[in-house]
């Protein structure tokens, strides 16, 4: 069993709907969530960061953690053509010395806003 | 937009080739990372480093070497290049230390495929 799981879609939704994104995580160790946006022929971008349980809001962006669940998701409002990318998440479990903390990432799960 | 390039952003080259992946920040900053994206798989990272003269192996084995003489370049080199490190490979740096703030920027990756 991977220690990230991301369905890797595709996912196809008209414009202005509400698009859930999901990672399960089976290792109760890991304490700190992110979400990366990859858009095509480009790196990973930083959406959004949490290490809480519960909700944070950003724009149009909620990231949700249900630490007892093992489940993270990131919610889009009002969805945009402009938000057509590979969505990617991320948990930091180890630390690696010198300050640094290696992530683990998800599959990434491809997301197509039809206009 | 992150201030981390790289080098060639798409390589092809023949069997048994040695090749170096130029990878530069002009953030300052001392954490640096390369991974190795393959199609709808995870992000895997496979060397980092703490700053100048500190180089480690990531999680994934790569027959890939670098080196950080500089604070702001970190090249990864193939001595002998295979069909099996066709792959998308991905710099990234890091400022803050600690877990918080653990934000890391990507560059735009070399998409590399070795004939």
């Amino acid at each position: 069993q991977k220690e990230v799981e991301q369905d890797p879609g595709p996912l196809s939704v008209p414009e202005g709907a509400i698009v859930s994104l999901n990672c399960t995580y089976s290792n109760s160790a890991f304490q700190y969530f992110m979400w990366y946006r990859q858009y095509s022929r480009k790196g990973p971008e930083l959406l959004m960061y949490t290490y809480s349980s519960g909700n944070k809001e950003d724009g149009r962006f909620t990231a949700q953690v249900d630490k007892s669940s093992k489940y993270i998701s990131l919610f889009i409002r009002d969805s945009q053509p402009s938000d057509s990318a590979t969505y990617l998440c991320a948990m930091i479990l180890a630390y690696s010395g010198a300050g640094s903390y290696q992530l683990t990432f998800g599959k990434g799960t491809k997301l197509s806003v039809i206009p | 937009e992150a201030d981390i390039y790289q080098t060639p952003r798409y390589l092809v080259i023949g069997t048994g080739k040695k090749i170096t992946l130029e990878c530069s920040q002009t953030m300052g900053h001392d954490k640096m990372y390369w991974y190795q994206q393959d199609p709808g798989m995870e992000l895997h990272l496979i060397h980092y480093s703490y700053g100048v003269n500190s180089t480690e192996k990531g999680d994934l084995s790569s027959e890939s070497t670098v080196s950080r003489i500089r604070t702001e370049h970190f090249p990864l080199t193939l001595e002998s290049a295979r069909p099996s490190h066709t792959s998308q490979y991905l710099c990234a740096s890091s400022r803050v230390t600690g877990i918080f703030g653990n934000e890391q920027f990507f560059g735009p990756g070399t998409r590399l495929t070795v004939l």
